[in-house]
């Protein structure tokens, strides 16, 4: 089974703080992808990785930055926390190829900025 | 901008009732549409992955629909068990698919009464 483990559960910081949340990956998948949920949207893309040291833009990349120096791991930073940041952050992984490839999802982090 | 639209926001029914949702996506430059659940406190699960006009997917109790000419798919609860109650995802595939980015809807929240 594939495993997507992010490394914390929940997580409270604050605002200012620059935040780093970790993404890992168990079966060699090319695409890593970050979302945040928040009430009443769908999943919103921040940033995907289709390589090592390869990243794109999602829809709302504004105040995150990524890395990507392994395949296994890709990391979402905030580089200077505000309190509208405060969400549920999901990272996904999936092969790029292949029209029936589904993403699989790690368990999610509850971020709070104070 | 590509839009993907669940209805309805939410749904209670009781045990035994059979539901169904909808999923409405671009009809054009279609390439696959997904279905996941996402129970509390859990990971969001793939349900399918659809990539044909016509598709009729079936897990168990689960079954789903397509229809990619008109940008549609159904997903249909058979005897709906109170393990259902979850959030269920459809996210729409653009294109050549080669990134492997999804566009999702803001999903249908569904409580099963015991």
């Amino acid at each position: 089974d594939v495993k997507v483990t992010q490394s914390s559960r929940y997580l409270v910081k604050r605002t200012g703080e620059k935040v780093f949340l970790e993404c890992v990956q168990d079966m060699d998948h090319e695409n890593m992808f970050w979302y945040r949920q928040d009430p009443g949207l769908g999943l919103r893309l921040i940033y995907f990785s289709y390589d090592v040291k390869m990243k794109e833009k999602g829809d709302i990349p504004e105040g995150y930055s990524v890395s990507r120096e392994k395949k296994e791991r890709f990391s979402l930073i905030l580089e200077s926390a505000s309190t509208n940041q405060t969400s549920m952050y999901l990272c996904a992984s999936s092969f790029p190829r292949g029209r029936n490839q589904p993403q699989h999802f790690g368990d999610g982090t509850r971020l709070s900025i104070l | 901008i590509l839009n993907v639209e669940q209805s309805p926001q939410s749904l209670h029914v009781q045990e035994g009732d059979s539901t169904n949702f909808t999923c409405s996506f671009p009809s054009s430059n279609f390439y696959a549409l997904h279905w996941y659940r996402w129970e509390t406190a859990k990971s969001p699960e793939a349900l399918f992955v659809m990539t044909l006009n016509g598709d009729e997917k079936k897990k168990g109790r689960i079954s789903a629909t397509l229809n990619t000419k008109e940008g549609y798919s159904y997903l249909y609860i058979k005897g709906s068990q109170p393990e259902d109650s979850a959030t269920y995802l459809c996210a729409f595939k653009h294109g050549s698919g080669n990134t492997g980015k999804l566009i999702f809807g803001q999903g249908t929240t569904l409580q099963v009464k015991p």
